[in-house]
């Protein structure tokens, strides 16, 4: 069965203070690994997809990237409105149509 | 373009009570989902239509049913509402099912009393 882990739960960063989310995974057979931002009540805004070991993508303060068992998320000089939760889902081979999501990570940027 | 529409917005219901929710994407896209999301647990899969015709369950479809209407309406009914379905529910789409970015719509927020 395909497994999304996020951590931290929950994240405090200092206006500039850079720092990682980590994505920890189990499927079988990567599709694809999505990270998402997810304002409260709002719907989940997709920011990457990853297919592979080794990729790299970023926009404006994010950079994501995948190895075989995770995926960091990470944020340079974030600021106030970076404050989100953000989700991970991994799309398995075996799963169908289905993304896998991961409960996410609350950030928090305080100026 | 307006992307993925839901409505309502908001609703409440009795138990026992039935409704549908309505979801619109403008962006010719194959595939439509319908995930449910809780406190405490990611988003989850309940139905989706892999392309205009046809419907699959997902994880917990037990107490839903859907219609993909045409390729760009699809719609969730819940028959008898009980409050165990009190949820905040997403439709989504996108291009075709696999390996491809699922853009999800603003969510509809039901309370069942």
């Amino acid at each position: 069965e395909d497994q999304v882990t996020q951590s931290p739960e929950a994240l405090r960063l200092q206006e500039g203070e850079s720092s990682s989310l980590n994505c920890s995974y189990t499927v079988s057979g990567l599709r694809g690994l999505f990270w998402y931002r997810q304002d409260p009540g709002k719907g989940p805004e997709f920011l990457f997809t990853l297919y592979s070991a080794g990729e790299e993508k970023e926009k404006e303060r994010l950079k994501a990237t995948l190895t075989k068992k995770e995926s960091f998320l990470h944020i340079t000089a974030p600021k106030p409105e970076d404050s989100a939760t953000y989700l991970c889902a991994v799309q398995g081979r075996l799963a169908g149509y289905a993304l896998n999501f991961g409960k996410g990570t609350s950030l928090l940027v305080t100026p | 373009n307006a992307g993925v529409t839901q409505t309502p917005k908001f609703q409440v219901l009795k138990t026992g009570q039935s409704m549908t929710l309505q979801c619109a994407q403008d962006m010719n896209h194959n595939s439509m989902y319908w995930y449910r999301q809780d406190p405490g647990m990611g988003l989850r899969l309940i139905y989706y239509s892999a392309s205009e015709g046809t419907t699959d369950k997902g994880e917990v479809p037990n107490g839903y049913n859907v219609s993909r209407l045409n390729k760009r309406e699809f719609s969730l009914r819940l028959e008898s509402a009980a409050p165990s379905q009190t949820s905040v529910y997403f439709c989504a789409s996108s291009e075709v099912g696999s390996a491809d970015t699922q853009y999800f719509g603003p969510g509809t927020r039901l309370t069942v009393l």
